[in-house]
């Protein structure tokens, strides 16, 4: 079965350093993998999402994560975090099914920015 | 930008009482999923539905749980006898291409749901 391990539970970063955030997948298949963010009292946004080709993908926000399949990591960084982008974030695989996607979500690092 | 949205964002019901949770997915979405996040817990994958029927469901969405369309907007969560432990975060979500290819799950903002 798949599984996504976020190692880092809480980060705390100064406003204009840089973020990333570690996630390690389990799946025995082609990974499909994404970042979502869910900011206090919001729904999960999707922040960047790998399917195939370019293993550096960009997303939303001024996001960047690398998908790494030798060490089955899917890492996401951002060159200048900004006081907004204090947000719990998600690492997710999704499992090809016959007739519906199910999403595997790790267990979400919380960042706290720093004024 | 289409979004999912769900009602109400807040329940509170007591235990053993029935609830149902309402989602209006994308509108031409075909597929269809309800997760939850126990407070401090990962978000946790429940159930999936697609062509008026479930497709996958998790050990967790046992007879006490259901999933229905009732129209072509609306997508429910229903809990029959609700438990103290069912309190939770539930989020609907969506996707429009057919399964066995990749493709991405729009989350609506999420239903609290309290059990005292």
């Amino acid at each position: 079965a798949q599984s996504v391990t976020q190692p880092d539970i809480h980060i705390t970063v100064s406003e204009g350093a840089s973020l990333e955030l570690r996630c390690n997948y389990s799946y025995g298949a082609t990974p499909y993998l994404f970042w979502y963010v869910q900011s206090p009292g919001q729904g999960l946004q999707l922040l960047l999402k790998y399917f195939s080709g370019d293993t550096l993908v960009q997303g939303i926000k001024g996001f960047e994560a690398e998908f790494k399949r030798s060490q089955s990591s899917f890492n996401l960084r951002k060159p200048s975090v900004h006081w907004s982008d204090a947000a719990e974030y998600f690492c997710a695989v999704v499992a090809l099914m016959g007739t519906g996607n199910k999403l595997t979500f790790g267990g979400g690092t919380r960042v706290l920015v720093k004024p | 930008e289409p979004e999912v949205t769900q009602t109400p964002s807040h329940q509170v019901t007591q235990m053993g009482q029935e609830v149902i949770l309402r989602c209006v997915p994308i509108s031409n979405h075909l597929y269809f999923y309800w997760y939850r996040q126990i407070l401090g817990q990962k978000v946790e994958f429940l159930v999936s539905f697609y062509n008026n029927e479930i497709s996958e469901k998790s050990e967790i969405f046992d007879d006490q749980f259901s999933v229905e369309r009732p129209d072509g907007s609306n997508f429910t969560l229903k809990i029959r006898s609700t438990k103290l432990e069912d309190s939770a975060m539930y989020f609907c979500a969506s996707s429009l291409r057919p399964a066995r290819s990749p493709d991405t799950q729009y989350f609506g903002p999420g239903t609290r749901l309290t059990v005292l």
